[in-house]
């Protein structure tokens, strides 16, 4: 199974500053045939199912603002959200759906300084 | 507009079974692959189990293979898990889902496993 490691486990950040959340894999999640990183994020608000923010490690889900993006190649992705705002504190996790079983981070609490 | 919506969750007794249920609209169901997700309690997400659009293929999270069977009625949109010898640690949110990336998602459904 590929293992994800997501760091910190917490994190707080001011209004407007930049927020990261780091994300590991145990192994590769490129698939070679077609160039493509299957890794995605997702945010998840109390109460709520998850919401997809990044598939393929950068691309950005229809909707989602431009102050989230994502990168990141190998075994190292990074999550970034360029000017935080009050209604991004959430819970964020990585996933790799390279293969099954598609484990997920452990996730990231993101709260506001 | 892609609508998931699980039901079927409950308090149920280790050891005891459950069928959830997940009815779909809004997309060609028996061309996906469908999924289901949980998260315990104050805990992170956690794969279940996946199958292909005719139920002809299915995978299983290694805690619940044995124990759990997903399965699909395509005339029915409606995607199911079967869950058997249930046990405390089964507790958890149960989503339904698309294949991944997950775009789709149900508001999920309660299973409490205690005696």
């Amino acid at each position: 199974d590929i293992v994800m490691t997501q760091s910190p486990d917490s994190l707080a950040v001011s209004l407007g500053e930049r927020a990261t959340i780091n994300c590991k894999t145990s192994q590769s999640v490129l698939y070679n045939s077609n160039s493509k990183i299957y890794l995605a994020w997702y945010q998840q608000k109390p109460g709520q199912p998850p919401k997809l923010l990044i598939y393929w490690a950068s691309t950005r889900e229809s909707g989602v603002p431009d102050r989230f993006s994502g990168s990141g190649s190998g075994t190292d992705f990074t999550l970034t959200i360029s000017s935080l705002q009050a209604e991004d504190v959430a819970l964020y996790y990585c996933q790799q759906y390279y293969s099954a079983p598609y484990t997920f981070g452990q996730g990231t609490r993101l709260e506001i300084k | 507009e892609v609508q998931l919506v699980e039901s079927g969750g409950g308090l149920v007794q280790p050891g005891g079974s459950l069928r959830l249920s997940c009815a779909a609209s809004g997309f060609t169901f028996s061309r996906y692959w469908m999924h289901w997700v949980r998260q315990g309690p104050g805990k992170g997400l956690v794969w279940v189990s996946h199958i292909n659009g005719d139920g002809s293929n299915t995978d299983y999270a290694d805690s619940v293979k044995g124990r759990f069977t997903i399965s699909r009625d395509n005339t029915k949109s409606t995607l199911y898990l079967q869950m058997n010898s249930l046990r405390a640690d089964d507790t958890a949110v149960y989503y339904c889902s698309n294949a991944p990336p997950h775009d789709s998602w149900g508001q999920g459904t309660l299973v409490t496993v205690s005696s």
